[in-house]
Formats: structure tokens, C-alpha cells, sequence
């Protein structure tokens, strides 16, 4: 099914590590985007990307990096992995440069750091 | 920077009831547009109904409707006929209608969200 995949589902890292996750989407979708949701909080975005080599920080983009080397995937990486990081990630992205605006997330990976 | 705001944490509803979420926002742009999204415990974020703000009609969506207020810059959300499976999250959004060269606002605003809980 078309869509936005983003894998792992579910992960436990340990404080210190790093690991990467990963995105992809099939529907040729310039823009993508990584939001971080805190319990019983709304997202807030930590990176997007408006295209292929194209990537911009967003409201909480420390401790972590991106990169678009095709338009397809857009893999979050965790350096140094803290408590703080405990979240779950979602991946999105969107079409419509002009018009009305469809975005498309994916399930999101629940990430502890402990 | 625009915010979005609900202030409602969690709401709770009888089943076949109407319940109306609030959200406003803080914005000094004239276009945008303006979203709810629900998210059930499955985690998976489902398009509930949008908003242009340069259309003056309210947004409807079967049981869903809006109550689009631009000068109050606010943005409720009116279900009716409550269903059990309407238990979610809700989160109501911003986003700016950009200009072509303005790559940075493409991205959705979120509100806190409501908690709504649907009693049979």
C-alpha cells in the first residue's frame, strides 16, 4: 500500500548510543518531515526536508541530524542518545506546492532511552 | 512563530451526543490553513476535516463540522452523534499558505491536543 513507512516500530536504546531511523515513502512526495511527540503532548517538528539534498532544521532539531540523498527516504539519526529523546517519532510527508495541502504520516516508532 | 493552543486536556461525551473540542491560534498571516487530526491509541494520525481560512463556509465531514472564527483565531471542532470509536486524541493544526520561495513553512503547527472520551 502506498504510504509512509518508518521502521522500527519499537525500540530501547541506551544512553550514549546512537541509532538511526528510518522513513520512506512512496508516493514521490517532496516534502518530508520528523516530529517527536512527548506524552500528552502535540508534535513539534525537529527536521524537514523540501526535496532531494534539501534539508532545514525545525523547532527542536538538537541531537539529532538529517539527510535526503533520494526523495524517497529521510532517515533521523540519534547521536548520543539521551532520557530526554524518550519519545515517539513520526515521519511525514506532504504534496501540493500550491492548493491544498495532503499530508501523509507514518505509524511512528516509540523510542526509550534508558 | 505561530501557536496553536487547546485548552481543553480531555473531554468526555455520552454516546449518540454532540461535543465540541476548542483551539485557537495566534497568527499574524491573512492565508492559511487549519486541521484536526485524530489520533486513536493505534498511534496513526487520520485526517479529520481542514479548513482554507480564506473560505468563509465552515468545513463539514459527515458527524464532523467546524466552527471557523478568523478575527477570534479560533477553530472548534463540533462532533455529533458521538460513536464509541470516536475515543482519540484530537489535534487541531496551522499551517501558513506560503509563498514559491518559502520552503520553511510547509510544515503542520500542532496544539497540545484534547483527550476525548466517548461513555457508552
Amino acid at each position: 500500500n502506498a504510504g509512509v513507512t518508518q521502521t522500527p516500530k519499537f525500540h530501547i536504546l541506551k544512553i550514549g548510543q546512537s541509532m538511526t531511523l528510518q522513513c520512506t515513502q512512496d508516493m514521490n512526495h517532496n516534502y518530508m518531515y520528523w516530529y517527536r511527540q512527548d506524552p500528552g503532548m502535540g508534535l513539534k517538528l525537529i527536521y524537514y526536508s523540501v526535496g532531494a539534498g534539501i534539508t532545514d532544521k525545525g523547532e527542536v532539531p538538537n541531537g539529532y541530524n538529517v539527510s535526503r540523498s533520494t526523495t524517497e527516504d529521510f532517515p533521523l539519526r540519534l547521536e548520543l542518545a539521551a532520557p530526554s529523546q524518550t519519545s515517539v517519532y513520526f515521519c511525514a510527508s506532504s504534496d501540493v506546492d500550491r492548493g491544498f495541502p495532503g499530508y501523509t504520516f507514518g505509524s511512528g516508532t516509540r523510542l526509550t532511552v534508558v | 512563530a505561530q501557536t496553536v493552543t487547546q485548552s481543553q486536556p480531555e473531554m468526555s461525551v455520552q454516546e449518540a451526543e454532540t461535543v465540541t473540542l476548542s483551539c485557537t491560534y495566534d497568527t499574524s498571516e491573512s492565508d492559511y490553513y487549519l486541521f484536526w487530526y485524530k489520533q486513536p491509541p493505534s498511534r496513526q494520525m487520520i485526517l479529520v476535516i481542514r479548513q482554507e481560512a480564506y473560505k468563509q463556509q465552515n468545513a463539514t465531514e459527515n458527524r464532523f463540522s467546524v466552527n471557523f472564527q478568523k478575527a477570534a483565531k479560533s477553530f472548534s471542532l463540533k462532533i455529533s452523534d458521538s460513536q464509541l470509536g470516536d475515543a482519540a486524541m484530537y489535534f487541531c493544526a496551522y499551517r501558513s499558505a506560503f509563498g514559491p520561495r518559502d520552503t520553511g513553512r510547509r510544515a503542520l503547527t500542532f496544539g497540545s491536543g484534547t483527550r476525548l472520551q466517548v461513555q457508552p
